[in-house]
This record gives C-alpha cells, sequence and structure tokens, in this order.
C-alpha cells in the first residue's frame, strides 16, 4: 500500500521568510512518480512539480526547490522569501510508475504568509 | 497543454435533489478518469474510478447507489449525487491521466456542492 505523510497541518511565517514543507512517503514499488501541488483558496489543483524516483537531483525553480532523498522516503520543498501570494494548501502525492494509476495525497500543509 | 473542463463551479440544492456533475476533457482522450471529494480542510480522497465503456471502480465505502458515474464517451465522464443531503457538501474534483505515465493528472477546477 501507499501513504504519503505531510507531518505539518498548518504553518504560519512572515513574508520574506523561508519555509519547508515536508514530505515522506511509503511505498514497496521501486519506480514511482513524486509530485507537489498548491490549492489556493479558489480550490483549483496547480501542479508544481513531478520527481522520478530514479532521478534524486534536486531542483530550482525561482523560489521553490525541492529535496528528494530516497534513502528517508522524503520529498521536501521548500519557498525562499515567501510572499503572501503563495499563502494556499500544499499537497504532496504518490503515484505508481503504471500508466493510468491513481494519485495518492498526504494530507495537506496550510501555508499562511502575513506581510 | 491538455485541459479538463468540470461544471458546474458551484450547486446550491435542497435536501434530495439530484446533482450531477461534468467532467470533460478538451483536446485529449481520457478512457479513465478520476473522481475525489474534498472536506473542508481535509485532504483528497478518491471515490472511484471511471471507465470509458464499462462499469466504475468505487473505492472502499463510496456507496455505488448514491455516487452515480458514467463514463459514456471518450471525452465525458458525470458523476450524479443522488437524492443528496447536506452530510454530502462538498468540493468534488475530476481528473484525468497524463497520456503518458510520468505526466501528472489533469485536474478539473472542482465543483463546490451545497445542500440545503
Amino acid at each position: 500500500a501507499q501513504k504519503v505523510t505531510q507531518a505539518q497541518t498548518e504553518i504560519s511565517v512572515v513574508e520574506k521568510e523561508d519555509v519547508t514543507l515536508d514530505c515522506v512517503y511509503e511505498t514497496r514499488d521501486t519506480t514511482y512518480y513524486l509530485f507537489w501541488y498548491k490549492q489556493p483558496p479558489s480550490g483549483e489543483l496547480v501542479f508544481l512539480i513531478r520527481r522520478n524516483s530514479f532521478d534524486e537531483q534536486n531542483e530550482i525553480s525561482g523560489r521553490y526547490s525541492w529535496n528528494f532523498q530516497k534513502s528517508t522516503s522524503s520529498f521536501n520543498f521548500t519557498i525562499t522569501a515567501s510572499q503572501v501570494v503563495d499563502s494556499a494548501v500544499y499537497f504532496c502525492a504518490l503515484k505508481k510508475e503504471t500508466s493510468g494509476s491513481r494519485l495518492t495525497f498526504g494530507e495537506g500543509t496550510q501555508l499562511t504568509v502575513n506581510p | 497543454g491538455a485541459v479538463v473542463s468540470q461544471h458546474p463551479s458551484w450547486v446550491i440544492c435542497k435536501s434530495g435533489t439530484s446533482v450531477k456533475i461534468e467532467c470533460r476533457s478538451l483536446d485529449f482522450q481520457a478512457t479513465t478518469m478520476f473522481w475525489y471529494r474534498q472536506f473542508p480542510k481535509q485532504s483528497l480522497m478518491l471515490m472511484a474510478t471511471s471507465n470509458e465503456g464499462s462499469k466504475a471502480t468505487y473505492e472502499q465505502g463510496v456507496e455505488k447507489d448514491k455516487f452515480l458515474i458514467n463514463h459514456a464517451s471518450l471525452t465525458l465522464s458525470t458523476l450524479t449525487v443522488t437524492s443528496a443531503h447536506p452530510e454530502d457538501s462538498s468540493f468534488y474534483i475530476c481528473s484525468a491521466p497524463g497520456q503518458v505515465s510520468n505526466q501528472p493528472q489533469h485536474f478539473g477546477d472542482g465543483t463546490r456542492l451545497s445542500i440545503l
């Protein structure tokens, strides 16, 4: 069975602070995909990143960066110099390699960035 | 890019009403679509997987007779909440898998259902 754990239910920071959202996963598969999604108050899910299990390179995209550690089954997400517009719920998700397979979501982390 | 269109975006209706939610893939064919439900301050929970031309696969605990799913064509899946009650009020989201296994799912914008 697959499982994704986001231990931080809510995080509150002040604008310009850096913040890291934790994600730990469980799977018996050797090949899988990991995702991060952003859900603003309007509700739609915004895709942020996909990571293949065989690619442990960290990735940076603007103020966003991701740290994938297969040895600890973690896929953490850092926002540098946070902004008010970053306030949202962030979900980490896991998917089998098989085409058309479902996503297993974590519980989500509510990030509030205060001015 | 691939787009999934979900309608309506918001529904408010009386208890006992049946409500139909549509999920369309606009520029690609989707033999499979997923339906999720999300209660306030909770995660997305998979309700069922709809399969074009065959019966949907429901997750444990989801009432098949309550949540009717029809996947009549390669671009349309519908979820009908039959005889809705206040406890059915939730945010419902559909998605279609990426056409290649490593692609992210394409999500609709969701439907907020409020039953009075």
